[in-house]
């Protein structure tokens, strides 16, 4: 069965800080991983990973695929109180059109 | 684009009522999918439908839940009879099978469900 496990769960820190976070997957026939950014209603899109090695970037917001450790980070620089949100990673594999989602790490922002 | 549309926002009903949510895809999108979102189980996939064919229906939880698309702009989500434990908020997304980010769906501001 498809597995996505994010970490941290919960991340609390002060504004303008930067963070990473985790996201590690099992899945046959990957395919690509995505980032979404929840606020208090739906996901919204940040990032689509389908080949190692090459850093995708928005901003203050990055984020890199690793193939070989089925692993992708989410970097945010010079963190701001509207970052705060719950960041999904979800993973689609070869021969099935699902998404499988992360749980999620929940990610706060003090002023 | 409006981008994904889903109605209600909000329903509050009580326990063996019917339910029925609604969802306007992207214009042009062929693939819909149906998610449920709990604090317990995150996010979880129901059912999707390909050309308003449905293809996986392996997430919906039991035979109280229906789901249909009768054409490429509109499927509705079904529930009868509703029971407290559905209680979540359900996201319709869509997406595309042509372009350079094909595997991105995207999201309905989704229906908070509520039953009594």
């Amino acid at each position: 069965e498809d597995k996505v496990v994010q970490s941290p769960l919960s991340l609390v820190v002060h504004e303008g800080d930067t963070v990473t976070l985790n996201c590690s997957y099992e899945v046959t026939n990957f395919r690509s991983l995505l980032w979404y950014k929840q606020e208090k209603k739906a996901p919204t899109f940040l990032f689509m990973l389908t080949s190692s090695g090459i850093e995708k970037k928005s901003g203050r917001l990055s984020s890199i695929l690793d193939k070989k450790e089925l692993s992708s980070i989410l970097n945010i620089t010079a963190t701001q109180t509207g970052d705060s949100a719950i960041y999904l990673c979800a993973v689609n594999h070869f021969g099935n059109e699902k998404l499988t989602f992360g749980t999620g790490t929940r990610l706060t922002i003090i002023p | 684009d409006a981008g994904v549309i889903q109605s209600p926002r909000h329903e509050v009903t009580e326990m063996g009522q019917e339910v029925t949510l609604r969802c306007k895809p992207i214009s042009g999108h062929d693939y819909l999918f149906w998610y449920r979102q709990t604090m317990m189980r995150g996010l979880e996939l129901l059912i999707y439908f390909n050309n308003n064919v449905p293809i996986d229906d392996s997430g919906m939880p039991e035979d109280r839940f229906s789901a249909k698309m009768p054409n490429a702009s509109f499927s509705t989500l079904k529930i009868q009879p509703s029971e407290p434990r559905d209680s979540a908020v359900y996201f319709c997304a869509s997406r595309t099978e042509r372009g350079r980010l094909t595997d991105t769906q995207y999201f309905g501001p989704g229906t908070r469900l509520t039953v009594l």
